[in-house]
């Protein structure tokens, strides 16, 4: 059973494009998270999603950050105008979408440096 | 969620266990004491929940305190390959799955 999916590994960006990280969950799980982790600093909760539905983006910046689950393929984490801030790493992590279970399975990350 | 705390950084010498300490001295009773680690910049890694039984699967061992107020994960024979960053999270339910909190967690070194 392959593990969580990121695409890219690493990405580089140069100031005001845009970054597309994607994140194939587990086979079988319909919830999917994305955290942040910012250079020497701890793992940050942005959005959860089920398919199709965003439940919770209480850590997404007000601005310049989507995320999306689409019925069919991946879960996008686009960010516009990419700014030197950004450059981190991006976490993505899946659940199943059943029962009662907080066991979150993470994905390799998606390294992200704007220069 | 209750909050935890842990110690910052701990030592062990390979092959023998490692024993991870985590308070949570407010935690109430729906909460479940989560852990995972993070191995040196890779995506954080489940190992191992429990409500108020002790748990045990082939990655680790939880202890949970009878009050619940503090728990312990052992690794029973740690090897070089467990150097990381340990996070103890508790988490209650509330309908749904949820995000998870990192703390700082502990940093374990295993020695050769």
């Amino acid at each position: 059973n392959a593990g969580v999916m990121q695409n890219p590994r690493h990405l580089v960006r140069r100031r005001g494009q845009e970054a597309r990280l994607r994140c194939s969950p587990m086979k079988g799980h319909s919830h999917v998270y994305w955290y942040r982790q910012l250079p020497e600093e701890g793992l940050k909760f942005m959005v959860y999603l089920q398919k199709e539905n965003i439940i919770d983006e209480s850590g997404m910046p007000k601005e310049r950050f989507s995320a999306e689950f689409p019925k069919e393929g991946p879960s996008i984490l686009r960010i516009q105008q990419v700014v030197r801030g950004d450059s981190a790493a991006y976490f993505c992590a899946s659940s199943p979408g059943q029962g009662f279970s907080y066991e979150q399975y993470f994905g390799p990350g998606t390294r992200l440096t704007v220069t | 969620d209750a909050k935890t705390t842990q110690p910052p950084s701990m030592d062990c010498a390979e092959g023998r266990a490692a024993n991870l300490p985590c308070n949570h001295s407010t935690i109430s009773g729906n909460e479940y004491v989560y852990w995972y680690r993070q191995i040196h910049s890779q995506g954080p890694q489940y190992i191992i929940h429990g409500l108020k039984n002790n748990e045990t699967n082939e990655m680790a061992s939880l202890i949970i305190t009878e009050d619940r107020k503090s728990s312990t994960l052992i690794l029973p024979h740690a090897t070089l390959r467990d150097t990381a960053v340990y996070y103890c999270i508790v988490l209650g339910y509330r309908g749904s799955a949820r995000q998870l909190t990192f703390g700082s967690g502990t940093q374990l070194t295993v020695l050769p």
